[in-house]
């Protein structure tokens, strides 16, 4: 069950900036618990994108960042590529469900 | 380099069990522990579960604890996901993935397991 809202599509032409958003509530985000990201690829396995809010895994480009407040997160990427398309999906934990949590997932369309 | 290679896909029928395996190499396999995740088609990820591969220690999505079982083998460094009483809405890929990364990100994934359950 998602319990970490994020809108269906978000689109952009290249080279420009969007931004994806993870909307929570105080028994997960707001808990402070920590914010990751993933990016799929079509057909492929989720892949670490982001960790800990705002941090990024070795090889990945510094066009993608994360942000966290109160109950929400946000991933940005700027610089759009076509090899971006693909599915963003934020994950954190709920101490109400007591376990991993993930976001509806984000499809990404570079126009 | 951490590998995760899982086993073939599956084809079941409603009402019965799969097991689905996760062999880990290029680390020490009780190091970190393992979660299970599946994806519908077309849909999103679903957290399965949890498991220690040190101590054994499991957690269960609420959903799901009735049905699943997690276990490890660390002789062989391969972890294994059975669900049980499977039906139609069970049918998705299922993916293990190392809790390894910092602040309890999913670091490594395997290639992840099409199970279909079809009468």
């Amino acid at each position: 069950q998602s319990v970490l809202t994020q809108p269906p599509s978000v689109s952009g032409a290249p080279g420009q900036r969007i931004t994806i958003s993870c909307t929570g509530r105080s028994s997960n985000i707001g808990a402070h618990h920590d914010v990751n990201w993933y990016q799929q690829l079509p057909g492929a396995a989720p892949k670490l994108l982001i960790y800990g809010n705002n941090n990024r895994p070795s090889g990945v480009p510094d066009r993608f960042s994360g942000s966290k407040s109160a109950t929400s997160a946000s991933l940005a990427i700027t610089g759009l590529q076509a090899d971006d398309e693909a599915d963003y999906y934020c994950q954190s934990y709920d101490i109400g469900l007591r376990g991993e949590v993930f976001g509806t997932g984000t499809k990404v369309t570079v126009l | 380099q951490v590998h995760l290679v899982q086993s073939g896909a599956e084809v079941k029928k409603p009402g019965a069990s799969v097991r689905v395996s996760c062999k880990a190499s290029g680390y020490t396999f009780t190091t970190y522990g393992l979660v299970w995740v599946r994806q519908a088609p077309g849909q999103g990820l679903e957290w399965m579960g949890w498991i220690s591969t040190s101590n054994g220690n499991i957690a269960y999505a609420q959903n799901l604890q009735d049905r699943v079982t997690m276990t490890t083998d660390t002789s062989t460094n391969t972890a294994y996901m059975e669900l049980r009483s499977l039906r139609s809405d069970d049918t998705a890929v299922y993916y293990c993935a190392r809790k390894g990364g910092p602040y309890g990100s999913f670091d490594s994934w395997g290639q992840g397991t099409l199970v279909t359950v079809s009468s």
